[in-house]
């Protein structure tokens, strides 16, 4: 079974600085990574997703993330942050396209605050 | 990008009754709707996936007498609490996928927070 364990409840970086929020997963089988961003009030937004293509996946609002099979990591970064970053940020894996009926599974997510 | 709106966004109910919330896909065709259910800190928890018209499928340890899920449209789909007990309060979220927004992504509603005295 699919799990997935997020380092860190809580983030807290400076404005302008290096944002790292990680992800670490398991998966029996090639997994479809996925981080997602909720803002207050809102639902889950997906920032990016990784389907066994480049390792290196680009997503929206300047976020990025690595897959790195042995380390079975995925950890999301942002080389600048900005106020707006702040959110709660969720990773998650599945065991192959949700088209096909897969299921997501969440880590516990991670709260990213920005400092002025 | 593709919404999904959930209804009420909170609701406080008396023990022993029951409470409906609804999942709505506002500009696309959600071929299959999905209920999770999330505790403070924790994650999200897959409670049950729906296809339009099809029952639900229930994850382990989920009581489906508990919780009555209905995806009678392509657009609507709800979720009943049925004789609430505070064990049950808890904050749940819907998400949808289909057509019109890709089969390969899920959307998300806002969440709705059920505290149930």
């Amino acid at each position: 079974a699919q799990s997935v364990t997020q380092l860190g409840s809580h983030v807290s970086v400076s404005e302008g600085a290096l944002v790292l929020l990680r992800c670490n997963y398991s998966s029996s089988v090639p997994p479809y990574l996925f981080w997602y961003v909720q803002y207050p009030n809102q639902g889950l937004q997906l920032l990016l997703k990784y389907t066994s293509a480049a390792t290196l996946v680009k997503g929206i609002n300047g976020f990025e993330a690595e897959f790195k099979k042995s380390e079975t990591s995925f950890h999301l970064t942002k080389p600048s942050a900005h106020m707006s970053d702040a959110a709660e940020y969720f990773c998650a894996v599945s065991d192959g396209s949700l088209e096909y009926g897969n299921k997501l599974v969440f880590g516990a997510g991670t709260i990213l605050r920005v400092k002025s | 990008g593709a919404v999904v709106s959930q209804h009420p966004s909170w609701v406080i109910c008396k023990s022993g009754t029951s409470v409906k919330i609804e999942c709505r896909s506002l500009d696309f065709q959600a071929t299959t709707m999905f209920w999770y259910r999330q505790f403070p800190k924790q994650s999200l928890m897959l409670m049950a996936t729906s296809n339009e018209g099809s029952k639900a499928t229930y994850e382990q340890g989920v009581e489906k007498d508990k919780f009555l899920i209905n995806h009678a449209s392509l657009t609507l789909s709800t979720l009943t609490v049925t004789s609430a007990h505070p064990e049950d309060s808890s904050f749940y979220i819907c998400s949808a996928r289909g057509a019109g927004a890709g089969t390969d992504t899920q959307y998300f509603g806002p969440g709705t927070r059920l505290t149930v005295l």
